[in-house]
């Protein structure tokens, strides 16, 4: 049984540069949510997916954004990239009507702007 | 806003008790989750606690008193492979509002 999955693993990006980054979720997990964890630092949350939309937003710009597709694998895109935004990106995944903050995370993207 | 604090460091001796305390200040509370994170690791599950009490979950505790805005996770037995990041969280609506973590050393 996979776990999260999320890929790529390490990328360096320039400042002004879009990133994608891409998560599985651990089979039979139907909800996605996606953290900013600096060094040092306890994971932030930016959104979380479920049935394809965005139901909760965390204090992040609108740079940030989303998408869950129908096999509830989700993306996550960073505009206009700025040194700041260096740090792991830790996809979350869990199943609605278990407990909520019971969450299985991935390995993450660890991001470096340059 | 949420505030959560918890101890930057602590160590403590293989064998030994060592209790990881957690103060928070949140505008929504739907329960106290514990994760414990091993350097260039993912977040694990530990814990959690919705009502006020202890938890026991193995070598691991976890308190929580609501009214105090307090909790706290209790490694009993400590072994070498405890060594590591513990995060406390506090669910809101349907995120994880996490601390900064607790670095874990046990010594020989």
């Amino acid at each position: 049984d996979a776990g999260v999955t999320q890929s790529p693993t390490h990328l360096i990006k320039t400042r002004g540069q879009q990133v994608t980054l891409r998560c599985s979720p651990k089979s039979g997990h139907d909800t996605v949510s996606w953290y900013q964890q600096a060094l040092g630092q306890g994971p932030q949350f930016i959104f979380q997916y479920y049935e394809e939309e965005e139901r909760q937003r965390g204090n992040f710009p609108d740079r940030f954004s989303g998408h869950q597709f129908p096999n509830y694998s989700s993306e996550l895109n960073v505009n206009a990239l700025w040194l700041g935004d260096s740090a792991l990106y830790l996809c979350a995944s869990s199943v609605r009507g278990r407990l909520a903050g019971e969450l299985f995370f991935g390995e993450g993207s660890r991001l470096t702007v340059l | 806003g949420q505030n959560i604090d918890q101890p930057t460091e602590m160590t403590a001796t293989e064998g030994a008790i060592v209790q990881i305390n957690c103060t928070y200040q949140t505008s929504g509370f739907n329960g106290l989750f514990w994760y414990q994170q091993h350097a260039g690791e993912a977040p694990t599950f530990l814990s959690y606690n919705v009502l006020d009490g202890l938890e026991e979950k193995g070598r691991f505790s976890s308190f929580l008193s609501r009214s105090k805005g307090y909790s706290y996770l209790l490694l009993k037995e400590l072994q070498m492979k405890d060594s590591a990041s513990y995060l406390c969280a506090v669910s809101s609506g349907y995120a994880l509002n996490f601390g900064k973590g607790t670095s874990l050393l046990v010594t020989p």
